[in-house]
């Protein structure tokens, strides 16, 4: 158990449908990350948050937002849903912003699977 | 982001060690070698880092070369629970630090 949650597990909506994936990150990790992971395209970066700030913008799409609040839990927003947005959806956090200094490492939670019919 | 190149799948037999490369020939002195590992149907999970000394913890050991330009992650005896795919990642220090994921190898251990 990496201390960082995920709800829902699963999720199955239709096309042009709008979702809200939550995550709470580990007891005082200021930092919280969100990946998508397709069967074809890997694991993506998407986005990150810091303290309630964004700091990194990976491969987000437009119709896809996130925040983070004041007790440092995240949302992604994802909206006018297409087939391909199906995929894994994880979040993870970090105590620094900073990967490459100690203690350097993310800790993902277990994930919110979208379906999209 | 400086890129990695590691073997798509290995295998290996429990309790016998197991050696996994990874060869990133454009590292730059700034960048960080850092591995994550995913278990099936599990998010990733991380197992180490360095930069230029070889390191050791509870779960593994990173070997790093002298030019930097290769490492390898050792599992000293592998178990039925490493079957994984694992991720070598290379984060520069001040960059943008993320996460990039490349295929990863898919670690196969028989019993």
């Amino acid at each position: 158990d990496s201390g960082v949650t995920q709800t829902p597990k699963h999720l199955i909506t239709a096309t042009g449908q709008r979702v809200t994936l939550r995550c709470s990150p580990r007891s005082g990790d200021l930092s919280v990350y969100w990946y998508q992971q397709s069967l074809d395209q890997g694991l993506q970066f998407l986005i990150q948050y810091y303290n309630g700030e964004e700091r990194a913008k990976g491969n987000i799409l437009e119709r896809f937002s996130a925040q983070q609040f004041p007790d440092l839990h995240s949302e992604l927003n994802l909206s006018s849903l297409e087939l391909g947005d199906s995929a894994l959806y994880f979040c993870a956090s970090s105590r620094s912003p900073w990967l490459a200094e100690p203690p350097g490492e993310q800790f993902f939670g277990p994930g919110t699977r979208l379906t999209v019919l | 982001d400086a890129k990695t190149t590691q073997p798509n799948s290995m295998e290996s037999n429990e309790e016998e060690p197991v050696h996994l490369p990874c060869n990133h020939s454009t590292i730059s002195g700034t960048d960080y070698i850092h591995w994550y590992r995913q278990l099936p149907s599990q998010g990733p999970e991380y197992v180490i880092h360095g930069l230029t000394s070889n390191v050791n913890n509870r779960m593994a050991s990173l070997a790093i070369a002298e030019d930097r330009k290769s490492s390898t992650l050792i599992l000293h005896r592998a178990t039925l629970r490493d079957a994984a795919v694992y991720y070598c990642i290379l984060i520069t220090q001040g960059g943008s630090e993320k996460l990039v994921f490349g295929k990863g190898t898919k670690l196969t251990v028989n019993p």
